[in-house]
């Protein structure tokens, strides 16, 4: 069981826009920035936003985020067979078990 | 941008040990923090531990305290994780990556291990 709650999919079709949510307490998202990784099939996971709606150089307008309280949210809009991925958020934790948390991971596919 | 390459992939018998390397380029090694996070098949990302090549800190997951050991040497550019009393379910691969104190900027390309008799 993950710290942070994910969706475990979420579909919808080419072209649209998708949003996928993470959840978590005040011993993390509360008080820390979030992160959001995209992993392609059998590829190392991929820094797509940090500090809650901060861009990589390289990364697509298409990807955004956002935080409010103890939740965030990853959008991406124009979806494209290449966006199919497991998405990941995480953050920094403040308890004792562990100093940075994700979430269990979203599958995306686009129809 | 800072390249991290990792050692190849590695079976073990349950109860041996395995370390597993990430060599830095393209970068200042001791600007970076280091952090190692595993995904067993078909499962989630689960950071491990981190290190501090600067001041040589480090620290651990708790539920990899005791049998994970993370270390950096600085005259190779190279990060080390090594896990003991090895079980099954430490069948997983494992990615090292630069954290930038708040988000994983660069990763490797992953280290599978195989725990098996």
């Amino acid at each position: 069981q993950s710290v942070l709650t994910q969706p475990p999919s979420v579909s919808a079709a080419a072209g649209q826009k998708v949003t996928i949510s993470c959840s978590g307490s005040s011993s993390n998202i509360g008080n820390n920035d979030v992160s959001w990784y995209q992993q392609l099939p059998g590829t190392a996971p991929k820094l797509l936003i940090h500090e809650n709606n901060k861009r990589p150089s390289g990364i697509p307008d298409r990807f955004s985020g956002s935080k409010s309280g103890t939740s965030a949210t990853l959008g991406i809009t124009g979806l494209q067979t290449g966006d199919e991925a497991d998405y990941y958020c995480g953050t920094s934790d403040n308890s004792l078990s562990a100093s940075w948390v994700f979430g269990g991971g979203t599958k995306l596919t686009v129809l | 941008q800072v390249e991290l390459v990792q050692s190849g992939a590695e079976v073990r018998k349950p109860g041996s040990s395995v370390k597993v390397s990430c060599k830095a380029s393209g970068g200042i090694f001791s600007s970076y923090t280091f952090s190692w996070v595993r995904q067993a098949p078909g499962q989630g990302l689960e950071w491990m531990g981190g290190i501090n090549p600067i001041f040589g800190t480090v620290a651990y997951a708790q539920k990899f305290q005791g049998r994970v050991t993370i270390t950096a040497d600085k005259s190779t550019s190279t990060a080390y994780m090594e896990v003991s009393g090895l079980r099954s379910d430490d069948t997983a691969v494992y990615f090292c990556a630069t954290d930038r104190g708040g988000f994983f900027e660069n990763w490797g390309q992953g280290t599978l291990v195989t725990v098996s008799s």
